[in-house]
């Protein structure tokens, strides 16, 4: 299947910084990613998905303004969470789709983040 | 909302088929059962997705029911590396850009030697 990477895979900042987590479809074009955050032994809840080129379109619940996400070109979109607090510690896993199939729908590794 | 009920967790012996059901019992005509697995700190990976006919790939085999209400993921030769947890989605095959996949809480499977 097509490869999705993140980077970094793991972080860990203070409370109050920023961190941008980064998703890159490596062997084709994503028209849509997916965003999702995962807790300790729950399953992925999907926090927004974006276009290429359009706004992200966010579930309920999910703060836009804390949670940035731009999806620049085809094979690029970032997440970045804005003023990071203990509470936003989570795996945060991306997803991509392309134009090359529409079934399937490949994940990056994850993203290990952790707020001090 | 998730749309499926799975056990929560199975166990399966190594070398052994394992079983994993699913039901979906209001599953509309356009939507299509996915199914996917999580081994542990990795990101899920795509396995086989169905829509009414039983459909079979190199990692398993996916069989629905007439009705389309339950389905079962069958991994045949159960090995140490599938233990994971499985998700099986209904999604529907709406308009491209603004479908998405939902999961549920999964089955955790555990093969054991």
């Amino acid at each position: 299947g097509a490869v999705v990477s993140q980077h970094p895979s793991r972080v860990i900042c203070k409370s109050g910084t920023s961190v941008k987590i980064e998703c890159r479809s490596l062997d084709f074009q994503a028209t849509t990613m997916f965003w999702y955050r995962q807790f300790p032994k729950k399953s992925l809840m999907l926090m927004a998905t974006s276009n290429e080129g359009s706004k992200a379109t966010y579930e309920q619940g999910v703060e836009k303004d804390k949670f940035l996400i731009n999806h620049a070109s085809l094979t690029l979109s970032t997440l970045t969470v804005t003023s990071a607090h203990p509470e936003d510690s989570s795996f945060y896993i991306c997803s991509a789709r392309g134009v090359m199939g529409y079934n399937e729908q490949f994940f990056g590794p994850g993203t290990r983040l952790t707020v001090l | 909302d998730a749309k499926t009920t799975q056990p929560t967790s199975m166990d399966c012996a190594e070398g052994r088929a394992a079983n994993l059901p699913c039901n979906h019992s209001t599953i509309s005509g356009n939507e299509y059962v996915y199914w996917y697995r999580q081994i542990h700190s990795q990101g899920p990976q795509y396995i086989i997705h169905g829509l009414k006919n039983n459909e079979t790939n190199e990692m398993a085999s996916l069989i629905i029911t007439e009705d389309r209400k339950s389905s079962t993921l069958i991994l045949p030769h159960a090995t140490l590396r599938d233990t994971a947890v499985y998700y099986c989605i209904v999604r529907a095959r709406e308009a491209y850009n603004t479908d998405k996949l939902i999961f549920g809480t999964g089955t955790r499977l555990q093969v054991f030697p």
